[in-house]
């Protein structure tokens, strides 16, 4: 069975600094894609990146990058030089690529507080 | 840009009553999807539909549930027989291809009173 843990409830970080956020999963499939969601306090989610299970290299968009070790089962969120509009809830997801399943498995997420 | 869009914002119903929850879908996608997330926990998915039929759905998705697309852009989620516990926000989401990113609607935050 397909899973996503996201063992941080909650993080700090100070403006302009770097925070990673936490995202390990596990599948059997050995084709998947890894996402990464923004869910500010207005609710709507945002897609921020993704991260195929063959991509040779690490996925960035931005501020944002994905730290992917695919022998560990891990794809932590790396944002750079926090801003106070990060302040949100982050969620991992997972889909297996194979077979007839395309959906979405959710993480229970990390509520992000960037502090002045 | 293009985005999906969802009707209403919120809703608030009585228990028992039906409710269809409307989504736009951006328009060249192909893969629409319905996830649920209770408040303050994860989201959950409900269901998937491509050509014109549910690809697959999840055990939260039983016979009170069923999605349609009526037209060439809408994709709506009924509830038939609304329960207390169905109360959650229920994100619409589109893809282009089975792949790619599902890009979500802003929601509807379903309350059942």
């Amino acid at each position: 069975a397909q899973k996503i843990t996201q063992t941080q409830p909650g993080m700090f970080v100070q403006e302009k600094e770097a925070v990673t956020l936490d995202c390990t999963y596990d599948t059997s499939d050995p084709s998947y894609g890894l996402f990464w969601y923004k869910q500010p306090s207005s609710g709507e989610m945002i897609f921020l990146i993704y991260q195929g299970s063959y991509d040779q290299q690490n996925a960035t968009e931005g501020r944002y990058s994905l730290n992917f070790q695919k022998a560990r089962k891990s794809a932590n969120l790396v944002i750079s030089a926090s801003q106070l509009g990060d302040s949100a809830m982050y969620f991992c997801a997972m889909r297996a690529h194979g077979g007839a399943t395309n959906k979405l498995i959710f993480g229970t997420g990390t509520l992000l507080a960037v502090q002045p | 840009e293009p985005e999906v869009t969802q009707t209403p914002s919120h809703q608030v119903t009585q228990m028992g009553q039906e409710v269809i929850l409307r989504c736009v879908p951006i328009s060249n996608h192909l893969y629409f999807y319905w996830y649920r997330q209770i408040l303050g926990q994860k989201v959950e998915f409900l269901v998937s539909f491509y050509n014109n039929e549910i690809s697959e759905k999840s055990e939260i998705f039983d016979d009170q549930f069923s999605v349609e697309r009526p037209d060439g852009s809408n994709f709506t989620l009924k509830i038939r027989s609304t329960k207390l516990e169905d109360s959650a926000m229920y994100f619409c989401a589109s893809s282009d291809r089975v792949t790619n990113e599902q890009f979500f609607g802003p929601g509807t935050r379903l309350t059942v009173l």
